[in-house]
């Protein structure tokens, strides 16, 4: 079982429409959670951290459900700038390094 | 947009040629990495660096080495390249190592071994 599971995708959803993404981690000991973003043959970026309260920056809203150890983005009102691969990551509770999940696909249609 | 550069950003060798990549960075962060991307596998930590002469491996190191011998230059060497280690390569760095602490990362290398 992978440290980091993420519905591949791809998303396929409209201007304007508000799409979510979960994350599955394996480690009950990890501590810390992020969400980047990757476009299409360039180096992540980081979108966004994920705390246990959830948080919030614009359009977008992170969650954290440590019980059933899940991570979520919420985008509202979908731009087509936001097409892109959205990486969950998490850090690893024993080394301490960052675990990167596969990505998911959003492709936003105009 | 954090200092960070990459060479070559593509390149094309043989199985069993040496290749050395390079990661020069601007900031003078402590901490720098090299990941490889693969289709359907997460970035993979191959080596990382926490000082001049201070490296470590990460969780796909076999095949691989590395060298830091000043701040700002972390060089990443195939010593007999395969064509398992075609892939894009991400370096990145960081200020400070920490868990929360954010990883910056440069444009790749696509390396293609024939």
């Amino acid at each position: 079982r992978k440290e980091v599971e993420q519905d591949p995708g791809p998303f396929n959803v409209p201007e304007g429409a508000t799409v979510a993404f979960n994350c599955t981690y394996s480690n009950s000991a990890s501590q810390s959670f992020f969400w980047y973003r990757q476009d299409c043959r360039k180096e992540p970026k980081l979108l966004m951290s994920v705390y246990s309260s959830g948080n919030e920056d614009g359009r977008f809203t992170a969650q954290l459900n440590r019980a059933s150890q899940y991570i979520s983005l919420l985008i509202r009102d979908s731009k087509l700038s936001d097409s892109a691969t959205y990486l969950c990551v998490v850090l690893g509770g024993a080394t301490n390094k960052l675990i990167f999940g596969t990505g998911t696909l959003l492709a936003v249609q105009p | 947009d954090a200092g960070i550069t990459q060479s070559p950003r593509h390149k094309v060798t043989e199985t069993g040629t040496p290749v050395t990549l390079r990661c020069h960075q601007t900031e003078n962060h402590r901490y720098m990495y090299w990941y490889r991307q693969d289709p359907g596998h997460g970035l993979r930590l191959i080596h990382y660096s926490y000082g001049v002469k201070d490296t470590d491996k990460g969780e796909v190191s076999d095949g691989y080495s590395v060298s830091r011998s000043k701040t700002e230059d972390f060089l990443l060497t195939l010593e007999s390249a395969t064509s398992s280690q075609t892939s894009v390569y991400f370096c990145a760095i960081s200020h400070s190592g920490g868990g929360t602490d954010t990883q910056y990362f440069g444009p790749g290398t696509r390396l293609t071994v024939l």
